[in-house]
């Protein structure tokens, strides 16, 4: 029974470019969370998807970051003309329910961005 | 000011000694996590709970839901338990403590 798979796990890009990063949830699970840990620093929430619906997107900056959990395929969060401020690593964890809190949640390895 | 926060922010043992790590919280729960981030990044999801006491192995897991504080023990700590513990809460939010830092000593 596979994990939670992110692809690529480490990606470079140059300023103004697009970043891409995928996240395939356990079997079963039908719930995907985006974190971001910038260096040095704590993790922090970005969105919460379910199939094809965002559910809370809060967490996410206003511009150029965007997310999707389609009825087929991965989860991919999107950056948009990346910067140097978006070097992080993105981690997705998946879930196979929603309840009234985020109840316990399987990580992915992680996705490290690197804006050169 | 965090809406969690945890001690200590750096802590080193030596191989076999109990650690404790704590977590307080300023916000209204539903369950808190314990999360275990490995030097190569990868992160493990170790406890969720939402009250009493969790045990896992050598690893424990209390809250206070009162006293919006949990800790995290680690009995008979081995080199291999070297690695950044996290403490997170979810409620209408997930938030996150900045991690302490454990190195044990053989």
């Amino acid at each position: 029974n596979a994990g939670v798979m992110q692809n690529p796990r480490h990606l470079v890009r140059r300023r103004g470019q697009e970043a891409r990063l995928r996240c395939s949830p356990m079997k079963g699970h039908s719930h995907v969370y985006w974190y971001r840990q910038l260096p040095e620093e704590g993790l922090k929430f970005m969105v919460y998807l379910q199939k094809e619906n965002i559910i809370d997107e809060s967490g996410m900056p206003k511009e150029r970051f965007s997310a999707e959990f389609p009825k087929e395929g991965p989860s991919i969060l999107r950056i948009q003309q990346v910067v140097r401020g978006d070097s992080a690593a993105y981690f997705c964890a998946s879930s196979p329910r929603a309840s009234s809190s985020y109840n316990e949640q399987f990580f992915g390895p992680g996705t490290r961005l690197t804006v050169l | 000011k965090n809406e969690v926060e945890q001690s200590p922010q750096n802590l080193t043992a030596q191989e076999g000694e109990f650690i404790t790590i704590n977590c307080s919280y300023s916000v209204g729960i539903s369950a808190l996590h314990w999360l275990q981030q490995h030097p190569g990044g990868g992160i493990v999801s170790l406890f969720m709970l939402s009250s009493g006491k969790k045990k896992h192995g050598r690893l424990i897991a209390t809250i206070n839901i009162q006293e919006k504080h949990s800790s995290l023990h680690i009995t008979a700590s081995h080199p291999r338990d070297s690695a950044v513990y996290i403490c997170a809460v979810s409620g209408n939010q997930f938030y996150f403590g900045t991690g302490t830092s454990l190195t044990v000593i053989p």
